[in-house]
């Protein structure tokens, strides 16, 4: 139930653009998403997460949207700011088991000035 | 404050030599994790605990093994060393059940180096 990225790929966008990011899961009985903002030598910090029964979900200057029959995630942020560089992860519970979690390849974002 | 800490920041040790790291929460949750890190790649679950119940992955290393004395502290330790095992160990908390979130909480990760 697992992906691993080897390499990242990357999004470079300009300060107060959109920022589109996607993700592709694996298991089509996953119930519960999470995306992940991870920054250079800390651990990941939750940004927003999605219920499967949902399809789109917003927070403060993020959504999330979920596409179920393609098993696909996106996350949108409005506004990009220099602070929003990180590596971003989607993550997936496992089927019937939201104590399991596995994350999806990351994407590193660079916001230019 | 700090919810979920991490000991020792950064660890080297020597090729086969065991170590030993720590996770520490002040969350009261009743699920931890423990996740591998290596360098531009995504976290790997290796196990966690939902309360006192071990839950290993099928392909975790016997190498990997771990410890939770109680709800606040959990332990990694890591056998017999590999160069191949160098990477950041993080440790995640999440309360299981009844909330709308099952948000994980990390803390700083441990970066292990292996001579």
């Amino acid at each position: 139930g697992e992906s691993v990225g080897l390499h990242l790929p990357t999004l470079s966008v300009q300060e107060g653009d959109n920022s589109i990011i996607n993700c592709a899961y694996s298991n089509s009985a996953s119930d519960y998403f999470i995306w992940y903002k991870q920054e250079s030598g800390k651990g990941p910090q939750f940004i927003i997460d999605i219920r499967s029964n949902m399809d789109k979900r917003q927070g403060q200057r993020v959504t999330v949207l979920l596409n179920k029959t393609v098993k696909h995630l996106s996350l949108q942020i409005a506004a990009t700011q220099p602070g929003d560089s990180a590596v971003y992860f989607c993550a997936e519970t496992a089927p019937y088991n939201f104590n399991k979690f596995y994350f999806g390849s990351g994407t590193k974002l660079n916001v230019k000035p | 404050d700090a919810m979920v800490i991490q000991n020792p920041r950064y660890q080297v040790t020597q090729f086969g030599k065991p170590v030993t790291l720590s996770c520490s929460q002040t969350l009261n949750h009743n699920v931890m994790y423990w996740y591998q890190q290596k360098s531009s790649q995504a976290p790997k679950l290796l196990f966690h605990y939902y309360d006192k119940d071990f839950n290993n992955e099928a392909d975790t290393p016997d190498n990997f093994q771990s410890r939770r004395p109680n709800t606040s502290f959990c332990f990694l330790d890591i056998r017999s060393p590999g160069l191949g095992d160098a990477a950041m160990y993080l440790c995640a908390t999440s309360r299981e059940g009844g909330a709308a979130s099952y948000e994980q909480y990390f803390g700083p990760g441990t970066r292990l180096t292996v001579t």
